[in-house]
Parts: structure tokens; sequence; C-alpha cells
């Protein structure tokens, strides 16, 4: 089945610092990319929508200076957290399809902020 | 906006026994999808079933079922024979099929299952 890489899947980093995540389809063409947050305990929360080669649509409250998401191939798709706070400490995911097929989930990252 | 309630934080069941967790949506679409995702203690995102809501018919995987009830926006998933393996949190979620938000999907609060042996 399609499988989707998330990268790294733990990061630790000092506050103000900016940290990068990568999302890569293997196996198939991901037209569009998205990245969920996900607060202990707490449900999946959508943070933006990337499509190739076009900018990010974000979800309101998402401050889109401070995650930049960059979609520039059909395999890749990351996110960079800016001047990371602690308060940005959080499980990152992303997913990825191709136009009508299903949704395809990495497998997380957790951000640690000190 | 389409919202996912999921009014079961904390599930429980015996192993062997069938346990059904709640999951009710709203929308004004007459067309989306509808899914139940397993998350284990791993963070992976696991598609357990998914169900088309054009389609009358519940949708079944293995020991997983669905009761899906469109008038009353209802879709909850049944688990017979439970298995260890089985405790995770489930999420139940939409997602639209038209409109520019057509790819994103939007998830309940999660149920938390346990599977007692």
């Amino acid at each position: 089945g399609a499988v989707v890489s998330q990268h790294p899947s733990r990061v630790i980093c000092k506050s103000g610092t900016s940290v990068k995540i990568e999302c890569r389809s293997l196996d198939f063409q991901a037209t569009t990319m998205f990245w969920y947050r996900q607060f202990p305990k707490q449900s999946l929360m959508l943070m933006a929508t990337s499509n190739e080669g076009s900018k990010a649509t974000y979800e309101q409250g998402v401050e889109k200076d401070k995650f930049l998401i960059n979609h520039a191939s059909l395999t890749l798709s990351t996110l960079t957290v800016t001047s990371a706070h602690p308060e940005d400490s959080s499980f990152y995911i992303c997913s990825a399809r191709n136009r009508g097929s299903p949704l395809h989930f990495g497998n997380g990252t957790r951000l640690t902020v000190t | 906006a389409q919202t996912v309630t999921q009014s079961q934080p904390e599930m429980s069941v015996q192993e062997a026994e069938t346990v059904t967790l709640s999951c009710t949506y709203d929308t004004s679409e007459s067309d989306y999808y509808l899914f139940w995702y397993k998350q284990p203690p791993s963070r992976q995102m696991i598609l357990v079933i998914r169900q088309e809501a054009y389609k009358q018919q519940n949708a079944t995987e293995n020991r997983f079922s669905v009761n899906f009830q469109k008038a009353a926006k209802s879709f909850s998933l049944k688990i017979s024979d439970s298995q260890l393996g089985d405790a995770a949190m489930y999420f139940c979620a939409y997602r639209s099929v038209r409109g520019y938000n057509n790819n994103d999907m939007r998830f309940g609060a999660g149920t938390r299952l346990t599977v007692k042996p």
C-alpha cells in the first residue's frame, strides 16, 4: 500500500531556533498534503493544506509566518516551525493523497522545544 | 463548517466481547465520506473503515462494522470479538467531496478504547 514517510520522528530544539519536518510520499504522487497538530490526549487539528506548486492554505488561527509550508514537488512537503517556543511543542502529523485516492498518514513527529 | 462529535472520551470492553463507539456529525452536504481511524500508542493513524454517504449499505471490514444513519447523521463503529490489539484511540472523521476544502478531513475528539483480558 501507499506509504508516507515523515522525518524526523522526534526532535528536540532550543527556544528561538527553527525546525524542519519532512513529509514524503514514497510510492505515489501526492497532489495534496495536509499538516495536522495533535496535543496530548486531543484530536488532530488541521493546520494547513498544501497543493504541489502553490501556496499553502492555512486554517484560521494558524500563523503562516511561523509555520512555513513548502510543497515543491509531488513527493515532498516540508513544515518549518520558525523561532520555536515551548508552546509549539506538540505532535505534528502529515498526510498525503493523490486526487481521489484515500488519505495516507505519516508516522508523525514529536517536537519538544526547551 | 462540518463538525464531528464523539461523546465517549473512554470506553472499555472485555476481550472477545463487542463494543460500539458513537459518532455524530453535522453537515449540510449530501455527499461525503466518513471514516474511523485507529491510533495506537505508536501514534500511527490507521484507517479502520470508511463509508461513502451515497451508499446505504453499512461498510464492514472483518470484525469492524459501522451503523450509518444518514438522516440522523450518526456513524457508529462496532468492534466484534474484541482483541487486546484493538486497544487504542479511535477517531471518527468526515471528509467533504466538493468545494475548496474537499480534500481535508475533520476529526472528532476521539474515544480511548481499553480492552480487558
